[in-house]
Formats: C-alpha cells, sequence, structure tokens
C-alpha cells in the first residue's frame, strides 16, 4: 500500500553491476503493476509494466519479475550506469487507481 | 502522440494565499487526470482524480480542491494556502484507470512560507 510518510530506503551498487530493487505489494486483487523511475525534481518516467497473468518481462537493459504467491514484485537493471540513479517506485492498480510503494533511491558508486 | 503540461513550475506563496496550478493533456481525449503530491523525500500520495468534465473524486480530506472546466484541463486550487500545503505537485493522466499507464507532468514545486 501507500507509504507517502516514510523516507526512503538506498540502494547503492558500483557501476556496471546488476542492481536488483524490490516491492511488496498488498492488494492480491491487482492485476497490473508499473515501474517508474523518478530523477530529482522531475515527474516519474515510465520504465516497464507487467501483468498478473506474467511472471517476467524484459526491456531494454530492465527485467521486471512478478511473484503473486508472496505478493513481491523486482525491478533488475543490467549493468547500471550514472544516468540510472533515481528513485525507483513500484505501483500496483487498485481497481479505481494507481496505487504507489514508498519508493528506493538508487545511488551509483563510481 | 501525447504530451502532459502544468504549470508553474516553481512557486513561493505566503500563508493564507491563494492556490491555482493548471495542467493539460494534448493528444488523446477523455483522459482520467490526476493529481499527486509528493513531499521532500517521500512517496507520491493520490489527491484528486476525474473520469471526466465535472467529475472529481477526491482521495484524502485537504485543503485543497480540484476542477475540470474542460476534457483535457485540470487544475489544482486553494483558497488558503498552510504551510503543510508545500511540496512537489504532479498532474498526470491515463487511459482508463485499471490496466493502463499513468503519465506524470514535469511537477510543480510549491514552498508556503
Amino acid at each position: 500500500g501507500e507509504s507517502v510518510g516514510l523516507h526512503l530506503p538506498t540502494l547503492s551498487v558500483q557501476e556496471g553491476d546488476n542492481s536488483i530493487i524490490n516491492c511488496a505489494y498488498s492488494n492480491s486483487a491487482s492485476d497490473y503493476f508499473i515501474w517508474y523511475k523518478q530523477e530529482s525534481g522531475k515527474g516519474p518516467q515510465f520504465i516497464i509494466d507487467i501483468r498478473s497473468n506474467m511472471d517476467k518481462r524484459q526491456g531494454q537493459r530492465v527485467t521486471v519479475l512478478l511473484n503473486k504467491t508472496v505478493k513481491h514484485l523486482s525491478l533488475q537493471i543490467a549493468a547500471t550506469q550514472p544516468g540510472d540513479s533515481a528513485v525507483y517506485f513500484c505501483a500496483e492498480t487498485d481497481a479505481q487507481k494507481l496505487v504507489f510503494g514508498q519508493g528506493t533511491r538508487l545511488t551509483i558508486n563510481p | 502522440s501525447q504530451t502532459i503540461h502544468q504549470w508553474p513550475a516553481t512557486l513561493v506563496q505566503p500563508v493564507g494565499s491563494p492556490l491555482s496550478l493548471e495542467c493539460t493533456v494534448e493528444g488523446t481525449s477523455n483522459p482520467n487526470l490526476y493529481w499527486y503530491r509528493q513531499a521532500a523525500g517521500r512517496g507520491l500520495q493520490l489527491l484528486f482524480y476525474s473520469v471526466g468534465i465535472g467529475q472529481i473524486s477526491s482521495e484524502v480530506p485537504q485543503n485543497l480542491s480540484a476542477s475540470r472546466p474542460q476534457d483535457r484541463q485540470f487544475i489544482l486550487s486553494s483558497k488558503k494556502l498552510l504551510l503543510s500545503d508545500s511540496g512537489f505537485y504532479l498532474c498526470a493522466w491515463s487511459r482508463v484507470y485499471s490496466g493502463n499507464t499513468i503519465y506524470f507532468g514535469e511537477g510543480s514545486w510549491l514552498t508556503v512560507v
């Protein structure tokens, strides 16, 4: 569910390594999930989505995994680059609106 | 292609003053429209959503209101701002509620002093 009041957790990775960002969702009836990337001072940008009838979807350098049994979503970024530094949000549909997770701040170490 | 614009990008307002943030969507018709707020370093909170002209749903009790005078125009307002209204306000649109991506504008930074 929404965690709008919490400080964001942080993930630090070395440039070139793979990043894995995790998200737990609450509504077992959710059928659509999205990952967004938000750079500082900008609006969130769509990265990749997945429907509940899938457990994996790949994009360019990104993969989303969905485990409905434990209500867990992950975003994998291959060969992390400095431009990947941002806050990453997962979101699930809740019948009438999109509900966002708390977000994770990804920082890249040179 | 569809685009979303919101303005102003930044504003500083005194406590008790009114507020008007505007958002327009181009390249689509009858979009669903949303206003979100994001406190610094925090997550996204849905404030209002609209499925059509004049149809507004409020998600949380607050000092703000929203209006949709035209199909692709969404306005966030306040008659008297509070310090707690400070934050990053994001307008967004989608084709339908469930199962479709929401696309965000660039946001408006509001500082109430």
